[in-house]
């Protein structure tokens, strides 16, 4: 297996447009989770899903985010405006795992570093 | 929620020398540990995990501790090596869709 794919590596953007990251999850895994690195803030959870269903999007840190899962091997997300402080690295992970309580490893793909100047 | 700590944020040691990085964990509810390792310019990797009805696992130079009772977990890396060089994160999971609670990350440096 390829393992998680990101769309793209690295996005330059100016202030105010909109950015889509994409995220390709291993196949066959269910659960989807979207992070924000920076270095004052480490790891943040955003988004996960589960079965294509959000779960929770308490992560999210305003209306300008959102993310969409249409399908098992797709799912975006959306920053609509972009501003500087959305500069992070921005990474995609899939796993097997469901409601009931199922312990597995979360795979990580390599990241979308976002700056928007 | 659960809420993860990790210390210490960074930790220099010299090649050959062991690495300690402690975690403590809030929820007597989780039940799965994983540590990742991350790379410059890499997402990161898991590189050991343990679950609740163990207390110690190893896998060749690196292990890793749990205490349910004081909650704390520990890896440890024996006989460091400069390619071990990364930032390392803890984290805990209740099991719930899997969803996992990072602590801070530790940086380690190994000096050949």
């Amino acid at each position: 297996d390829a393992g998680v794919i990101q769309s793209p590596r690295h996005e330059v953007t100016e202030m105010g447009q909109e950015v889509t990251l994409r995220c390709k999850p291993i196949s066959g895994h269910n659960s989807l989770f979207w992070y924000r690195q920076t270095m004052m803030r480490g790891l943040e959870l955003l988004i996960y899903f589960n079965n294509n269903v959000p779960i929770d999007d308490s992560g999210m840190p305003e209306d300008r985010f959102s993310a969409k899962m249409p399908n098992a091997s797709f799912s975006t997300l959306k920053i609509q405006p972009s501003e500087p402080r959305d500069s992070a690295v921005y990474f995609c992970a899939s796993s097997r795992g469901t409601s009931g309580g199922d312990l597995d490893e979360q795979f990580f793909g390599p990241g979308t570093r976002l700056t928007v100047l | 929620g659960e809420n993860v700590e990790q210390h210490p944020s960074t930790l220099s040691v010299q090649e050959g020398d062991s690495a300690v990085i402690k975690c403590t964990y809030s929820d007597s509810a989780s039940n799965y540990f994983p540590w990742y390792k991350q790379e410059l310019g890499k997402g990161p990797q898991l590189i050991i995990d343990i679950r609740s009805n163990v207390g110690e696992k190893k896998d060749q130079r690196i292990a890793v501790t749990l205490n349910k009772t004081a909650k704390h977990f520990s890896l440890h890396i024996t006989e460091t090596q400069p390619e071990d060089s990364a930032v390392y994160f803890c984290a805990a999971s209740t099991g719930n869709f899997n969803k996992f609670y990072f602590g801070s990350g530790t940086k380690l440096n190994v000096k050949p």
